[in-house]
């Protein structure tokens, strides 16, 4: 019931292009979904985050798109960059009692 | 940048030793939690706390490990009797009052022998 589905576990896509990562959960109480990076040697750290209220959340090169009725989200890196290789999860919680992360997905940006 | 403290980087400990790892959240940050995340990047949730109170813990955290936020000094995890799986990386994350939003420390990698 609490599981977050992270996919794909490994993504490449070449710089310049949009990765997309996906996740999806079961409990509809879920109400707070952000993604980390973490990249080697270093602990996560937030990137984006989005609540159900909205569809959509930007910053940058980096988008959430949300679904309610589907129950998935995913995070869409525009224009990417070497420097953006990291592995990447997303989470999800309600309030600070129910959380849950995906399993990660690994992403390489070749030049 | 997080300013999450933790201490220390690197424990090697036998076999049904005791692991004790310590966390200074950032100041003025009420909630603290603990994650282990294996060789494999998977996280585990363990316990959090708001205002040195247990806010969730899983089982595991009940049995063997035990875990505490005392006002005016740093949290600290403990394992009571390390086992080979309990190798990892342990993540102190803290979070002001805004739910959701967690800044994590640099880890204690423990590792188990």
């Amino acid at each position: 019931q609490q599981q977050v589905r992270q996919s794909p576990q490994s993504l490449t896509v070449w710089e310049g292009e949009t990765a997309i990562l996906n996740c999806s959960y079961e409990d509809s109480t879920f109400d707070y979904f952000p993604w980390y990076h973490q990249f080697p040697g270093e602990s996560p750290a937030l990137l984006i985050a989005i609540r159900p209220v909205s569809n959509k959340k930007e910053d940058g090169r980096f988008t959430i798109f949300f679904n309610k009725r589907e129950k998935k989200f995913s995070l869409h890196i525009a224009d990417s960059q070497p420097g953006d290789s990291a592995t990447y999860f997303c989470a999800a919680f309600y309030g600070n009692e129910k959380i849950t992360f995906g399993a990660g997905t690994k992403l390489t940006i070749k030049p | 940048n997080s300013k999450v403290i933790q201490t220390p980087r690197y424990l090697v400990k036998g076999q049904g030793q005791k692991a004790k790892m310590r966390c200074i959240p950032e100041k003025g940050h009420p909630v603290v939690f603990w994650y282990q995340q294996n060789k494999n990047n998977e996280f585990k949730f363990l316990i959090n706390f708001q205002n040195q109170e247990v806010l969730q813990q899983i089982d595991m955290t009940e049995k063997r490990f035990s875990a505490e936020c005392p006002s005016n000094s740093p949290c600290s995890l403990e394992i009571q009797s390390s086992e080979a799986g309990d190798s990892a990386l342990y993540l102190c994350a803290s979070s002001p009052w805004t739910v959701g939003e967690q800044y994590f420390g640099p880890g204690t990698r423990l590792t188990v022998l």
